[in-house]
C-alpha cells in the first residue's frame, strides 16, 4: 500500500530564508508526484507536477525534485515571504485513478 | 482559464439528512475524482469516474453514492448524514482518463458541516 510521509509536520522560519520541505513515499511504482498548497479552510492549489520521466520542475521561487529510486521528493522555496505561509501537501500518483496525499507541512514565515 | 467548479461552497445539514454536492470539471476533462478531507487530515480518495462510468473506488461509505452525467459533471449524494461526515469535499478533474501524463486539477471544495 502506498504511503506518503512529509517531514517536518510544521516549520517556522524568518522571512527571506531558503527552505526545503521533504516528502517520502513507500512504493517506487509511483509515477507522478505533485506538490500542492492549501490555505486554512481553502482548496488545493497545484504548485508543481513532476512526471515520472522528469527529475525536477521549477516555477518562480519554487523547485521540486523527484528521486524515485530513494522514494523522495523535495520542495525548495527560495527567499521565503510571509505570503508563502500555508500547508504544503505532496501527493503521489500510484494509479491512473487516484493519488495518495501526504499529511502536509504547515509552513509559517515570520515577517 | 476555466477551473473545476464545486457547489455549494458551504453546506450545513443536520444528522440523518441528505446532501448533494456538485462538481463541474474543466472543459474537455473526462475524468472526475472525489476526495474527503476531515479536520486536520489529508485528503482521502472516495471515488472516480471516467466517461460516465465508475473507474475506481476508495473509502466511500455505503451511504454515499455518486455519478457522472453526460455533460461530465458529477454529483456526490450523501444520505443519513453523521457528525463524522463533516469535512471538506474536493472534486478534481483530469483529461484522457487520468493517464500517466495527466495532472489532476482540484476545485475549491465544499465545506460540509453536520450538526
Amino acid at each position: 500500500k502506498q504511503e506518503v510521509t512529509q517531514i517536518p509536520a510544521a516549520l517556522s522560519v524568518p522571512e527571506g530564508e531558503n527552505l526545503v520541505l521533504n516528502c517520502s513515499f513507500t512504493d517506487s511504482a509511483i509515477y507522478n508526484l505533485q506538490w500542492f498548497r492549501q490555505d486554512p479552510g481553502k482548496g488545493l492549489t497545484s504548485l508543481l507536477l513532476i512526471q515520472s520521466s522528469q527529475r525536477e520542475q521549477t516555477s518562480g521561487r519554487l523547485n521540486a525534485s523527484l528521486d524515485k529510486s530513494s522514494g523522495r521528493s523535495t520542495l525548495y522555496i527560495a527567499a521565503s515571504q510571509p505570503g508563502d505561509s500555508a500547508t504544503y501537501l505532496c501527493a503521489g500518483y500510484s494509479s491512473a485513478s487516484k493519488i495518495i496525499f501526504g499529511s502536509g507541512t504547515r509552513l509559517s514565515i515570520r515577517p | 482559464a476555466a477551473g473545476v467548479i464545486q457547489s455549494p461552497r458551504h453546506l450545513i445539514k443536520e444528522k440523518r439528512e441528505t446532501a448533494t454536492l456538485k462538481c463541474y470539471p474543466i472543459p474537455r476533462h473526462d475524468t472526475v475524482y472525489w476526495y474527503q478531507q476531515g479536520p486536520g487530515q489529508d485528503p482521502q480518495f472516495l471515488i472516480s469516474f471516467y466517461e460516465k462510468m465508475q473507474s475506481d473506488k476508495g473509502s466511500i461509505p455505503d451511504r454515499f453514492s455518486a455519478q457522472q452525467f453526460s455533460d461530465y459533471h458529477s454529483e456526490l449524494n450523501m444520505s443519513s448524514l453523521e457528525l463524522g461526515d463533516s469535512a471538506l469535499y474536493f472534486c478534481a478533474s483530469s483529461a484522457q482518463g487520468g493517464g500517466t501524463n495527466e495532472k489532476l486539477f482540484f476545485g475549491s471544495g465544499t465545506q460540509l458541516s453536520v450538526l
